[in-house]
């Protein structure tokens, strides 16, 4: 099993501004994303986040607004960029390493005024 | 792409009752996991299905993957009010073996005592 800790657990920013979140696993993992769960909605995946390398990421996110960072295979950072209204939601880290269970984070509820 | 289509959105139940939510893929499936998010809390790995038409159980709760491998669910056997949250499908594509779930939206249960 894999425990996830991600920080902040919320926070609330103002418009124009950025947030980093962070994600840290207690193992080593092969695989780690991020995913965007807006209030009553289901998990909708932003990227994967590659060790060493460039994210890759999902249609409709780019990487001006979402840089990823994934400096090792324990870690990872999530940053929400000029943020607007519409960015309030809960950004959820994963991880798989096999063969079955994908793991989740407890979520960072993220508001914007 | 990939779509993922989960109902029903919404199911009320009385306790003792049973409960079945549906999901349904638009293209063939490698495998298909099944999720339990409790409010306020993030998704937590229920199983993973992998072979055509294979049925797993854990105590009250039966999960079947379609012949196709294009569709499942979720039958949960006399309900208790432990069983309350949104209930999540996510499927790999075919050919598919890391960690890319496609989520469907979720069916949220209640379980009225």
């Amino acid at each position: 099993s894999a425990v996830i800790s991600q920080k902040p657990s919320r926070d609330i920013c103002q418009r124009g501004t950025s947030l980093t979140i962070q994600c840290q696993v207690d193992s080593q993992v092969t695989m780690m994303f991020w995913y965007r769960q807006q209030p009553g909605q289901s998990l909708t995946l932003i990227a994967t986040a590659n060790q060493g390398s460039e994210a890759t990421y999902e249609s409709g996110f780019v990487i001006d607004k979402f840089p990823i960072s994934r400096p090792n295979l324990t870690f990872s950072t999530l940053t929400v960029s000029n943020m607007s209204p519409e960015d309030s939601s809960i950004y959820l880290c994963s991880v798989w390493s096999g063969p079955y269970e994908q793991y989740f984070g407890p979520g960072t509820r993220l508001t914007v005024t | 792409g990939q779509q993922v289509m989960q109902i029903p959105q919404y199911q009320h139940v009385q306790e003792g009752e049973d409960f079945t939510t549906y999901c349904n893929s638009s293209t063939t499936l490698s495998n298909i996991q099944w999720y339990k998010q409790r409010p306020g809390g993030h998704p937590v790995f229920l199983i993973q299905l992998v072979k055509s038409g294979e049925v797993k159980k854990q105590k009250r709760l039966t999960f079947q993957f379609g012949e196709a491998k294009k569709n499942s669910s979720l039958h949960i056997t006399a309900t208790q009010t432990t069983d309350v949250g949104t209930y999540f499908c996510a499927g790999r594509a075919g050919g598919t073996s890391y960690g890319k779930l496609t989520f469907g939206q979720g069916t949220i249960l209640t379980v009225h005592p």
